[in-house]
Order: structure tokens, then sequence, then C-alpha cells
């Protein structure tokens, strides 16, 4: 079975800096897609950011890229000049490809507050 | 495009009572899902639709839960005889067909269930 593990319950980052979240996974699967999700309170869940596991080049989307380390089943998010509007609760999913449904296996979430 | 909606987004009930909720997908979306989310935890898979078919359920989906999605459009989930372990916030999400993106989920707000 799949795992994700994000060991970074809260974190904070001052307005315009960088921050980093954390994220591990087990499988066993060598074909896979890796997610961040972002949470704003209140407010529904909206993807962030999406990774093949089968392309070595990390996936970048404007201020947000990540740091694939497939040997080390790794999997971060690097936020760039933080804005306000970036606080929320940040999920890590992992998905089987070709799975007979497609879920979602997600981590348990960092609470990111960015301070003014 | 209206994005995934639910329905209500907020239920307080009584223990014992049941409950139904709906969910309404982006249209031309053919696969549904239902994630509950417990208080600071991530979203868990309950159960995953391919148009009208219900081609999968977690072991988290007691026989006490119910979900249908009838002519392929619309979603509902209902829970009988609620227990207070079921308080939580319930996800909808839905995804285009097979080789359109297929990977992307897409969230409704949620519905937040209280059992009293």
């Amino acid at each position: 079975a799949q795992t994700v593990t994000q060991s970074q319950p809260e974190m904070s980052v001052q307005e315009a800096e960088t921050v980093t979240l954390s994220c591990t996974y087990d499988t066993s699967e060598s074909n896979y897609y890796l997610f961040w999700y972002k949470q704003p309170p209140s407010r529904q869940m909206i993807l962030v950011i999406r990774q093949e596991a089968y392309k070595q080049q990390n996936a970048t989307e404007n201020r947000f890229s990540v740091n694939f380390q497939k040997a080390a089943k790794s999997f971060s998010l690097k936020i760039s000049d933080s804005q306000l509007g970036d606080t929320a609760m940040y999920f890590c999913a992992f998905m089987k490809r070709l799975d007979s449904s497609y879920k979602l296996i997600f981590g348990s979430g960092t609470r990111l507050l960015v301070r003014p | 495009d209206t994005g995934v909606s639910q329905d209500p987004r907020h239920k307080i009930t009584k223990r014992g009572q049941n409950v139904t909720f709906r969910c309404d997908p982006i249209s031309e979306h053919n696969r549904l899902y239902w994630y509950r989310q417990t208080l600071g935890q991530g979203p868990e898979f309950l159960t995953y639709f391919q148009n009208e078919a219900q081609l999968e359920k977690s072991r988290l989906l007691s026989d006490r839960f119910s979900a249908e999605r009838p002519k392929g459009s619309f979603s509902t989930l209902e829970i009988q005889r609620t227990e207070q372990g079921d308080s939580a916030m319930y996800l909808c999400a839905s995804s285009p067909p097979v080789g359109e993106g297929q990977e992307t989920q897409y969230f409704g707000p949620g519905t937040r269930l209280l059992v009293l």
C-alpha cells in the first residue's frame, strides 16, 4: 500500500520570502503521479502542481516548483516570493498510474501561514 | 464550466438519523470521486464512479454508506443511522475521461457534517 508523509504540520514564512514544504512517500510502483493541492481556509481544494514520475525534469508553475527525488521518494514544494494569498493547507498526494480508479492518496497536510 | 458543486454545504443531524449529500460534477467529466476529510487530516478515498458504474469502494465505506450516480451525472452519498464518528467534511471531485488530463481531479467545496 502507498503512504504519503508530510512531517511539517505547520510552517510560517514572511511575505516575499521562499518556503519549502516537505513530502515523502512510500510505494513499490514505478509509474505514478505526485501532486500538491492547496486548500485555503473555508475554500475548496485546488491543484497547485503535478509531477509525472517518469519525467526527470522537475515541474514548475510560476512561483511554485518541486524537487522530485525519485530514488529518495521525496517530493518537496518550493514557493517563491510568498504572497498572503498562499496562506492555506497544502496537501501532498500520490496517484498510481493506470490504477483502476485513479484515486488520490493524501498526506496529512502542512498549514502554511504567510506573514505580512 | 461552473466547477464541482455540492449540496448542502453544512449539515447538522442527530445520531441515528439518515443524511444524503449531492454532488454535481463538471459537465463532460465522466469520473467522480467521494473523499472524507476529518479535522487535521488529509482527505481519504471513499468511492469512485466511472459514468454510472461504481468501480471501487474503500473499506472505509461501511454498509451504512451508499453512493449512487444514476445516469452518470450527479451523485449522491447517503449515510444511514449516523454516528458521531461520521462527523467530517465530505468532498466530491471529478475528472475528465481517460486521455484528457485524466489524472487531475477537481474538487467541490465539500459538505461539512456534524453528528450530535
